[in-house]
Formats: C-alpha cells, structure tokens, sequence
C-alpha cells in the first residue's frame, strides 16, 4: 500500500464549528487531492495541490479550504461545517501529471459526521 | 452534471460467470481511463487503465474495452470469484495545466454469489 495516512478516521461533530482533516504521506509525491465520496455520486474532487503552497480548486469546493505548508501533509479544513458535508473524505497521491501511468493511489478515508 | 455515467449500480453474478460494467463519457478532453476496485472500509485501488487508442486491454481475468466513436467503455470479469465482490469506479483523466484530474462514474456494487 502507498504511504499514505489519513486522520482521523472517524469524527462526529457540530453544524457551525471548524474540521480539520489531515493526509500525511511518505511517498514524496508532488500531488495531493481531496474527494469526497457520496451515495449516487461516487468521489468528487474537493482541492488538490501540485506542489508545496501550489493548491486549487476542485469540482466540489465551496465550504472548503487546503493548506499545504510540507510536502507530506496535505489538509482540508471546513471553516464552518454543515450537515450537506457529511460524507467520507479520501485523500489521494500521485507523483507525475502523467495521462495515467502514474495513477492516484489513495487513503483509506475519513468518515465524517456532522449534526 | 455527471460526466462520466456509469451503469448498472448494482450487479449480482454466480461464482464463474461475466462481469460486465459500462460507462460513457462525453468530454472528448479526457485522455485516460482507469477503473478502480473498492473495497469496504478501504479507498479505492487502481485495477486496470485503458487509453483511448486501444480498444481492447486485459489483465487477468480483467478486460476493458473501448469505443472511442461511441465514447463507451466496460469493464468485463471473467470467471468472477465471491473475492470480486466489491464497488467498482469507471473513471476518466484529463490534464490540465497543474495537474491530472480524475472524474468518477457513480459506482457499481458487485456481489458474486457461490
């Protein structure tokens, strides 16, 4: 499996207070993305990053915000959660911005549950 | 607006049978055609990847095939086994200029039955 670690792996929380969803990888890939997986949608792209401190948006990203000050850590922050993001969160690497011979590997998720 | 449109969402086959999902897309841009296996509790994995000059590429027990006029591909499991059970994901790549996204069929649940 990549190295890619995704925490936490389960959180419950508010509407209204700020999450923090953090991707650590020990792969060294230049790319980083954030989806989120819903029932009758699959996965989405939220944000992804093409280097240290290089993000931009996704297809999904209103409600969301990125930062990635490491080449290792990637983090989605929701500013001010609401219910419509409950959902799992997948984060994904990749190390070249080939067509497809270096595909996106990803974690194993963060099941997020907003009330 | 789903760009790549998957089908069926769910699919039940007997152990030793055909597999077979579809997807059509219709962003002529997307260059790159992967499915991915997704297990329970667990992201999903790359399985097997196509490009859109080949119509045919089979690893395994695993072939996809292309029609690049009709902007279709499938997914076909031979021999499918109850280890098969899973969601799987038709996906299309396009680069841009920072990077190569991923756009994702709805997904298809497998079960394979003994």
């Amino acid at each position: 499996d990549a190295g890619i670690t995704q925490s936490p792996r389960h959180k419950v929380t508010e509407t209204g207070t700020p999450v923090t969803l953090r991707c650590h990888q020990t792969e060294n890939h230049r790319y980083m993305y954030w989806y989120r997986q819903d029932p009758g949608h699959g996965l989405r792209l939220i944000h992804y990053s093409y280097g240290v401190k290089d993000t931009d948006k996704g297809e999904v990203s209103d409600g969301y915000s990125v930062s990635r000050s490491k080449t290792e850590d990637f983090l989605l922050t929701l500013e001010s959660a609401t219910s419509s993001q409950t959902s799992v969160y997948f984060c994904a690497i990749s190390n070249k911005r080939g067509s497809g011979d270096q595909p996106q590997h990803f974690g194993d998720g963060t099941r997020l549950s907003i009330l | 607006q789903q760009q790549v449109k998957q089908s069926p969402q769910s699919l039940i086959v007997q152990k030793g049978g055909i597999s077979i999902i579809n997807c059509a897309y219709e962003n002529t841009a997307f260059d790159y055609f992967p499915w991915y296996q997704q297990f329970p509790g667990k992201g999903p994995a790359l399985l097997i990847a196509i490009r859109p000059d080949v119509s045919e590429k089979k690893e395994g027990r695993f072939t996809i095939s292309f029609n690049k006029s009709a902007k279709q591909f499938s997914l076909h499991i031979m021999d499918s086994q109850p280890g098969d059970s899973a969601t799987y994901f038709c996906a299309a790549i396009v680069n841009t200029g920072t990077a190569s996204k991923l756009t994702f069929g709805t997904g298809t649940r497998l079960q394979v039955t003994l």
